[in-house]
C-alpha cells in the first residue's frame, strides 16, 4: 500500500526558530500533497496544496509567508514555519495523493497520510 | 462551499455493543465521502470511501458506512465494538479530479467502557 512518512515526529524549539518538517512518498510518486494543521481535540484544517515543481496554494487565512512550502520531488514536499511562535505549537499532517491511482475505480481521490509531526514552540 | 457536520462530539459505548457514529454532508454534486480513524497522536487511517455505486460500503476493521443522498448523511456503523476501536473518528468529502480538497468533520471521539 502507499506509504507516506513524515519527519520528525516531533519537534520542541525556541520563539523566532524555524523548522522544517518533511513530507515523503515511500512507495509512488505524489505530483500533489496536502498540509494540514490539527489543534488539539479539533478536527485538520486544510492549509496548503503543493504541487511538485510549481508554487503551492493557500487555503485562506493561512499565510505564506510564515509557512513556506517546497514540492521539489515527486516524493518530498517540506513545510518550515517560519520565526515560530507558541501560537504556532500544533500538529502538522501531510497527504500525498498517487496519480497512479487514478482513473482506477475506487480508489480515485484518495489521499494517503503520514503519522504527523507535533510541534511546540516555546 | 462543501463542509461535513459530526454532531457528536464525544460517544462512549459498551464493549460488545453496537456502533452508529453520525455524518451529513453539504456539497454542490456527487460527493467522495470518506471515514478515517486516528489513535491519539497518530495520523488518520483510511476505514472506508464511498465514490459511487452501491451505497452499503464495507470497510476495514469490521465498519460499515451508508451513503443516504435524501438525508445528506454518510453514517459508520459496528455491530460490536472492540476496547481497539476507542479513538477519534473523521468523516470528510471530497470531489472529483480537479476537485480533491478534503473537508473534515470536527470529528466524534469513541470511548469503550468494559
Amino acid at each position: 500500500g502507499a506509504v507516506v512518512s513524515q519527519h520528525p515526529s516531533w519537534v520542541i524549539c525556541k520563539s523566532g526558530t524555524s523548522v522544517k518538517i518533511e513530507c515523503r512518498s515511500l512507495d509512488f510518486q505524489a505530483t500533489t500533497m496536502f498540509w494540514y494543521r490539527q489543534f488539539p481535540k479539533q478536527s485538520l484544517m486544510l492549509m496548503a496544496t503543493s504541487n511538485e515543481g510549481s508554487k503551492a496554494t493557500y487555503e485562506q487565512g493561512v499565510e505564506k509567508d510564515k509557512f513556506l512550502i517546497n514540492h521539489a520531488s515527486l516524493t518530498l514536499s517540506t513545510l518550515t514555519v517560519t520565526s515560530a511562535h507558541p501560537e504556532d505549537s500544533s500538529f502538522y499532517i501531510c497527504s500525498a495523493r498517487d496519480p497512479g491511482l487514478a482513473g482506477a475505480l475506487n480508489s480515485y481521490n484518495e489521499q494517503f497520510f503520514g503519522p504527523g509531526t507535533r510541534l511546540t514552540v516555546l | 462551499a462543501q463542509s461535513v457536520t459530526q454532531p457528536d462530539i464525544h460517544i462512549t459505548v459498551s464493549e460488545g455493543a453496537s456502533l452508529e457514529l453520525r455524518c451529513n454532508y453539504s456539497y454542490g454534486a456527487t460527493p467522495y465521502l470518506f471515514w478515517y480513524v486516528q489513535s491519539p497522536g497518530q495520523g488518520l487511517q483510511l476505514l472506508l470511501k464511498y465514490f459511487s455505486g452501491d451505497t452499503l460500503v464495507q470497510g476495514i476493521k469490521g465498519f460499515e458506512a451508508e451513503f443516504k443522498r435524501s438525508q445528506s448523511s454518510f453514517n459508520l456503523r459496528k455491530p460490536s465494538v472492540h476496547w481497539s476501536d476507542a479513538a477519534e473518528y473523521f468523516c470528510a468529502v471530497g470531489g472529483p479530479f480537479g476537485n480533491e480538497k478534503l473537508t473534515f468533520g470536527t470529528g466524534t471521539r469513541l470511548t469503550i467502557i468494559p
